[in-house]
């Protein structure tokens, strides 16, 4: 257990709408990151972050912002959600010290815009 | 996009057998990882092999890996009812991005 949560656990939202998702650490890692995970996808890099106001972009960032002005938080917004955007969305970190890449992840946010 | 390709899709055994599930990729990488999803839960990390290593033991679990054909096996020995999930490959390249695979849904029958 790295200590993640993640919130809400679920949300329904009309499109149009903004939306923030929250990743919570209790363990103070560098990396952290933002999947979105969709049937026969798997899941794919929205945004990651490798400190605090240090952010990067993955292979699907359109329509998603991210900030991290704390180490323990990172935010995931949508700025005007789609229906595109449903999906269920992975905080992961990974920790200091390990050098293999291996994520920890949250219990994920399943997010429905109609 | 996504690298490796799990394959099967899904594969339904009963307890007790072997479970083998097989990942191919495409480009160069770091190490491969191979993680496990319950539903409804986030992935855990299950085992890692190195670019340098070809065969890997964790408990029941054992991963292969074959650069040479960009592929790598994941067996689960003895399966157990508690193993059905949804089995994920995912590449590492020399920055630690990993690109994912669709993933293997198992079932195992009791």
């Amino acid at each position: 257990d790295a200590g993640i949560t993640q919130s809400p656990r679920h949300k329904v939202t009309e499109t149009g709408t903004p939306v923030t998702l929250r990743c919570h650490q209790t363990e103070n890692h560098r990396y952290m990151y933002w999947y979105r995970q969709d049937p026969g996808h798997g899941l794919r890099l929205i945004h990651y972050s490798y400190g605090v106001k240090d952010t990067d972009k993955g292979e699907v960032s359109d329509g998603y912002s991210v900030s991290r002005s704390k180490t323990e938080d990172f935010l995931l917004t949508l700025e005007s959600a789609t229906s595109s955007q449903t999906s269920v969305y992975f905080c992961a970190i990974r920790r200091a010290g390990v050098d293999t890449g291996e994520l920890f992840f949250g219990e994920g946010s399943r997010l429905t815009v109609l | 996009s996504q690298q490796g390709e799990e394959d099967p899709q899904a594969l339904s055994i009963q307890e007790g057998e072997n479970a083998t599930m097989n990942c191919s990729y495409k480009t160069s990488i770091n190490n491969l990882q191979w993680y496990r999803q319950n539903s409804g839960r986030g992935l855990v990390h299950l085992i890692l092999i190195r670019s340098n290593e070809r065969e890997k033991h964790s408990g029941r679990l054992r991963v292969t890996l074959d650069t040479s054909k960009k592929s790598s096996s994941l067996l689960i020995t003895a399966s157990r009812a508690a193993d059905t999930a949804s089995y994920f490959c995912a590449t590492s390249d020399s920055n630690y991005q990993l690109i994912w695979g669709a993933g293997t849904k198992l079932i195992i029958k009791p």
